[in-house]
Formats: C-alpha cells, structure tokens, sequence
C-alpha cells in the first residue's frame, strides 16, 4: 500500500479556509486517496475520498495534483467543531482484500 | 438506523484475562476491521475480514484472536499473551470495494490493571 506524509500539527483561524496537505508519491493509478477525521475519543469520521479529480461535499473540497502524489483536504470555513485529527489514507488491495492503514495524521486546531 | 456498535465503552479487566471485545455491524458490509490506538498515536490495523470465515493478520496481530462466523459480527479477544493491552480499539466496516468509505464505531477503551 502507498505510505502517505502529512505534517503533524497545523493551527487556523475560525471562518478562515483550513488547507491540509498530504503526499501520497508512490500512489498507483487504481488507489483511492480518503480522508478521514477523529475528534477526541470518538471513533474517526469519514469525510471524502477520490480518485484523480477534485471533489467537494457538504464537509470539504478535495484537491489532487495532476499525477497524484499529493493531495489538499479544504475545509472552506473552519469552524472550533473542525478540531480534529485529519487522517490521509491511501486505500489499497492485497488480493482482493483490502486493508486500510492508518498514518499519524495531522492536528488542526481552529483557534477563535 | 444502520451503523456499527461497540461494546461495553469502557471496560476492565485484571492482568493475565482474557477479555472479548463486541462489535457489530447491520450495514450489510463484507469487510470489518479492528484497529488499536494508543495516547496521542494514529491508528494500527490488528486484523481485517473480507468475508464471513475468513480473516487476516494486520500489523500488530500478536496477542489477539478474532472470528468471524457471522457477517454482522466481528469480535476481537484480548488474551493475556497481549504484553500492553490497555488501549482504545475501534472497529470499523466497509463494502468490499475499492472505492467505498468505512463506517467506524465509537470504540472500546480497555484498562487492565
């Protein structure tokens, strides 16, 4: 499975635009990029997921690079429930199994 | 309403027991999952099942069993083989298909004192 590097920590101001950034090098053409967060003690939340073109929903917009090492989760208008940790996930498959493995992800911090 | 449920929230158990950890799912999901977090840590696969019967060894499988004899249900035992049991464990499920999110319960925080 590809291995993805987000920073550890990153602090935004409430109503700005948080930006997460999230390299994914060794990404092959049939792996999705997910992203998921985790408020403290709760178990992680699904936010978007896609392939090679950018997408957006109610929680986020998704960005991903034209060759797909590395991706951009936007939250538009950060709010202080935003506070989480932000996981990465490069979703691969080991014959016909597929394993979701988990990186250190990043802390964000919304800051009023 | 559909979702995944993990039982008891929090539980106890003495050095040297075994404890077993519930999860079920009624979202009608192939694959489940258990992963183990530790304070300030990411998550780590423990084992995952793609099908009834069937199950297969993550990252840190040492110390832990699971079955899967029914598709809904995907219980996670913590035997005294486990060096450092004391963790929060999430469960999670999932279609099995590529390009589709996975649903995690709320967790199980285990103390063993």
């Amino acid at each position: 499975d590809a291995k993805t590097t987000q920073p550890p920590s990153m602090d935004c101001a409430e109503g700005r635009a948080a930006n997460l950034p999230c390299n994914h090098s060794t990404i092959s053409g049939n792996e999705y990029v997910y992203w998921y967060r985790q408020i403290h003690s709760q178990g992680p939340q699904y936010i978007i997921h896609g392939l090679k073109n950018n997408e957006t929903n109610e929680m986020a917009s998704l960005i991903i690079t034209e060759d797909r090492k590395s991706s951009t989760l936007i939250l538009p208008h950060a709010t202080l429930r935003d506070t989480a940790v932000y996981y990465c996930i490069v979703r691969g498959a080991i014959q016909g199994a597929q394993k979701l493995v988990f990186g250190q992800g990043t802390r964000l911090t919304i800051n009023p | 309403d559909g979702g995944i449920t993990q039982s008891p929230k929090y539980l106890f158990r003495k050095e040297g027991q075994n404890v077993t950890l519930s999860c079920e799912q009624n979202l009608n999901h192939d694959a489940m999952y258990w992963y183990r977090q530790d304070p300030g840590q990411g998550l780590r696969l423990i084992y995952y099942s793609q099908i009834v019967n069937d199950f297969q060894k993550g990252d840190i499988a040492e110390g832990y069993s699971v079955s899967r004899e029914k598709k809904e249900s995907f219980p996670l035992t913590v035997t005294s083989a486990q060096k450092n049991p004391t963790a929060f464990y999430l469960c999670a499920s999932s279609r099995e298909r590529r390009n589709t999110e996975a649903f995690f319960g709320q967790g199980t925080r285990l103390t063993v004192v």
